[in-house]
């Protein structure tokens, strides 16, 4: 089992759209979680930190259950700029070492 | 403030060549780690440097495959006798643990076509 799963996708859908991604994780010991947004051929990026609570920021909302090991991705009011790869990013056991998921393809069409 | 930078950013070199590839991390960023990824796949761990710990190197995928972080600072990737499936995008990465939580900044990376 990859310690990091995701649906590669690809997620097609109209502008104004409302799109969530999950992802999986296999560690009961990682306590920090993320999601990288990936342009293509450019260099992975933070897009926000997931915390316990869940956390928003604009259009974006986060949300972590540890209990299912469990992480989301909400975007709503989709933007033709948010087409990319997004990567779910948990760290390795208690340390500062990080795994990446493989990612899911966003691709908004007008 | 400036980000990682990497160099150079393209790098073509023939097939049993060594080449040579460097990063700056952000200024007092202890952590620095090293990744590849080949066209359409994942980011795949290479190596991670801490401080004056000793580098995990668990990601390192032959004996072909070095690196240095010299001063806690400038790091260099070294790939001796490269094969063509050495080809893809080697991206660094810096963090500064338990101020920001883990959160790792990238370079724009190297990419790397073996012929």
């Amino acid at each position: 089992r990859k310690e990091v799963e995701q649906d590669p996708g690809p997620f097609n859908v109209p502008e104004g759209a409302t799109v969530a991604f999950n992802c999986t994780y296999s560690n009961s010991a990682s306590q920090s979680f993320f999601w990288y947004r990936q342009d293509c051929r450019k260099e992975p990026k933070l897009l926000m930190s997931v915390y316990s609570s869940g956390n928003e920021d604009g259009r974006f909302t986060a949300q972590l259950n540890r209990a299912s090991q469990y992480i989301s991705l909400l975007i709503r009011d989709s933007k033709l700029s948010d087409s990319a790869t997004y990567l779910c990013v948990v760290n390795k056991d208690n340390t500062d070492k990080l795994i990446f998921g493989t990612g899911t393809r966003l691709q908004v069409f007008p | 403030g400036a980000g990682v930078s990497q160099s150079p950013s393209n790098k073509v070199t023939e097939k049993g060549k060594d080449v040579e590839l460097r990063c700056d991390p952000i200024s007092g960023h202890t952590a620095l780690y090293w990744y590849r990824q080949s066209l359409g796949q994942g980011l795949e761990f290479l190596i991670y440097f801490q401080g004056n710990s000793a580098p995990d190197k668990s990601g390192l995928p032959s004996d072909r495959f070095s690196a240095e972080r010299t001063g806690g600072s400038v790091s260099t990737l070294t790939i001796q006798r490269t094969q063509q499936e050495d080809s893809a995008v080697y991206l660094c990465a810096s963090s500064h643990p338990g101020v920001s939580s883990y959160e790792q900044y990238f370079g724009p990376g190297t990419r790397l076509t073996v012929t």
